[in-house]
């Protein structure tokens, strides 16, 4: 348990739906972080999030829309996606990061996705 | 672009000290991860290198050398637990402003008594 939360920890959704991932961290900390694990392929940082400030998009295509209303949750709304963005959705959270220095990232349990 | 290497796979003894490499082209250098991820689980944060130099954690150091695009992850005292993968990830300065982060594809380790 690290302190970090996900849910659903499953999904299963078609092309045409509408859904949304949540993350929640009970650390205090003041950023988050979207990650893309899929099978067979590196890990990918989505989005990064510093005091509810977008400071990081990894050119993830906009049916990904995240939302962060305050520094303890995170969403992920997903919009007509394809069935290769099936993976493994990961959030994590750590305290604020500076241009040169970085604080250490707990993750959640991630959500499995699966496009049909 | 962005380039980041690393082995596939790696085998050690436990008890042994190994050594994992990771080397990157990128510009607008900012830092270098190291990561931990067991199978079925998610990754741990090892560490962050943004300048030159070896930074020692417990059992497992970090080392960075900017001027040459390389970085190393060394595990001492191997233990049957740190048979994972190790990804090693570069953040680096987008030339619109702001940052992104590339992943490798990691190094599986195996530790084997």
């Amino acid at each position: 348990e690290t302190g970090v939360t996900q849910t659903p920890r499953h999904l299963v959704m078609g092309m045409t739906n509408k859904k949304s991932l949540k993350c929640e961290q009970h650390l205090g900390h003041n950023a988050m972080y979207w990650y893309k694990q899929s099978a067979k392929k590196p890990l990918e940082l989505m989005f990064v999030y510093n005091f509810k400030e977008q400071t990081e998009n990894n050119s993830v295509p906009s049916r990904f829309s995240p939302e962060c209303p305050n520094s303890s949750h995170l969403f992920l709304h997903l919009h007509t996606l394809q069935p290769e963005d099936s993976a493994l959705y990961l959030c994590a959270s750590s305290q604020a990061s500076g241009r040169d220095s970085y604080n250490e990232q707990f993750f959640g349990p991630g959500t499995r996705l699966t496009v049909l | 672009g962005q380039n980041i290497d690393q082995p596939t796979e790696m085998t050690a003894t436990e008890g042994a000290i190994v050594q994992i490499n990771c080397t990157y082209q990128t510009s607008g250098f900012n830092g270098l991860f190291w990561y931990q991820q067991h199978a079925g689980e998610a990754p741990t944060f090892l560490s962050y290198n943004v300048l030159d130099g070896l930074e020692e954690k417990g059992r497992f150091s970090s080392f960075l050398s900017r001027s040459k695009g390389y970085s190393y992850l060394l595990l001492k005292e191997l233990q049957m637990k740190d048979s994972a993968s190790y990804l090693c990830a570069v953040r680096a300065r987008r030339n619109t402003g702001g940052f992104k982060t590339i992943f490798g594809a990691g190094t599986r380790l195996f530790v084997k008594a």
